[in-house]
């Protein structure tokens, strides 16, 4: 079945710098690629996601780039801002009565 | 909408009880289902379902056993419990497997 890799498990950034968070998977059927971040004491809550028909995505401070041949995504936050701090997840599936299988997460904190 | 809830918020149980953790969504979503929240684990999916009378198993199923018996609620049960199901339990909806997953606010469980 689908394994998700997530790296690193915590990342401590400057407040204005960029922070990347990356991501492996194992099946390359998998065509589906959310991240979520969950702030503490909360449930996840879906912030980008991408399709395998797509590279790259952005939406604001935020970007996701799929590289399908590797089978690797990464999720990129720039100009990271205190309220940036919190867990992030990526998770992938197949289709859409398919699992979705997460990475184990990236605690990011974001110094003064 | 209330969106995802879960019941009970908090909950703790001696080995052998069971118990049913209690998930509802008003959004008329096909697809539910169930993750465990473990320290360095992220988040393992337990069960899901692609619709009403449709179930399957994730990742860590043993232990649990769920049902759907209609669109908007999805029990998880656990029928024996064990200090290893101390855990946060996390119920999620969505169209299908490929869309946003929307999550319950969680329930924490402990198991002595």
């Amino acid at each position: 079945g689908e394994n998700v890799e997530q790296h690193p498990s915590t990342l401590s950034v400057q407040e204005g710098d960029s922070a990347v968070i990356k991501c492996t998977y194992s099946d390359s059927a998998s065509n589906y690629f959310p991240w979520y971040k969950q702030e503490l004491g909360k449930g996840p809550q879906l912030i980008i996601d991408i399709r395998s028909n797509v590279g790259e995505k952005k939406d604001q401070r935020i970007a996701v780039t799929l590289n399908k041949t590797a089978k690797h995504f990464s999720l990129h936050i720039t100009e990271t801002q205190p309220e940036d701090s919190a867990v992030y997840f990526c998770a992938a599936s197949r289709d859409r009565d398919d699992k979705i299988i997460f990475g184990k997460g990236t605690r990011l904190h974001i110094l003064p | 909408n209330a969106g995802v809830t879960q019941t009970p918020k908090f909950q703790v149980l001696k080995t052998g009880q069971s118990m049913t953790l209690q998930c509802a969504q008003d959004m008329n979503h096909e697809y539910m289902s169930w993750y465990r929240q473990d320290p360095g684990m992220g988040l393992r999916l337990i069960h899901y379902s692609v619709g009403a009378g449709i179930t399957d198993q994730g990742e860590v199923p043993n232990g649990y056993n769920v049902s759907r018996s209609t669109t908007e609620d999805f029990p998880l049960r656990l029928l024996s419990a064990a200090p290893s199901q101390t855990s946060v339990y996390f119920c999620a909806s969505s169209y299908s497997a490929d869309y946003e997953q929307y999550f319950g606010p969680g329930t924490r469980l402990t198991v002595t």
